[in-house]
């Protein structure tokens, strides 16, 4: 089956600064990555997300790369604010019934 | 866009008794769903798919007698926690896949308590 692995596992960051957290994936037949924020005691919302046919995905300041060759993807949170501090979670899939999420990364933005 | 509703959102409940937690998709019809369960500070665990209608398929390790699913509509299923035990307690979330798409939306959880 598919192994996601993500890191790192704990991030700090000063307001304003740059965030990237990093996924690996195993199964090649993989091809769509979800990212997913929570918030202490919700469940996960979905932030972005990318298929197998595109490289790059931008949504103001929050972008994911996603390199098929490696097998990983990454998001990238630029122009951090404390409202981003919460925890993220890649995700892969090959089938809508075949869903392997990261371990998760706990971003906190200090101001 | 769509969205999942999860009731209740927090429960305590006895050691013994059962307890059911329904997810909802509100703007959609959700022919399948997915049960997780997330201890803390970990990762969402699948512990089982629902389809509606039929059975739910349910991941190596999980007890099918003790977490009953039910999809008996194309928008509501439920989550059955029976003779609940201390360590049951966890957060529970489910989520549903919007038709002909591969976004997931999740629901907000639920965290189970069993004192």
């Amino acid at each position: 089956g598919e192994n996601v692995e993500q890191h790192p596992s704990t991030l700090s960051v000063q307001e304003g600064d740059s965030a990237v957290i990093k996924c690996t994936y195993s199964d090649s037949a993989s091809n769509y990555f979800p990212w997913y924020k929570q918030e202490l005691g919700k469940g996960p919302q979905l932030i972005i997300d990318i298929r197998s046919n595109v490289g790059e995905k931008k949504d103001q300041r929050i972008a994911v790369t996603l390199n098929k060759t490696a097998k990983h993807f990454s998001l990238h949170i630029t122009e951090t604010q404390p409202e981003d501090s919460a925890v993220y979670f890649c995700a892969a899939s090959k089938s809508s019934n075949q869903f392997y999420f990261g371990t998760g990364t706990s971003l906190t933005v200090i101001p | 866009g769509a969205v999942v509703s999860q009731h209740p959102s927090r429960v305590i409940c006895k050691s013994g008794t059962s307890v059911k937690i329904e997810c909802r998709s509100l703007d959609f019809q959700a022919t399948t769903m997915f049960w997780y369960r997330q201890f803390p500070k970990q990762s969402l665990m699948l512990m089982a798919t629902s389809n509606e209608g039929s059975k739910a398929t349910y991941e190596q390790g999980v007890e099918k007698d003790k977490f009953l699913i039910n999809h008996a509509s194309l928008t509501l299923s439920t989550l059955t926690v029976t003779s609940a035990h201390p360590e049951d307690s966890s957060f529970y979330i489910c989520s549903a896949r919007v038709s002909s798409f591969y976004g997931y939306t999740f629901g907000s959880g639920t965290r189970l308590t069993v004192v």
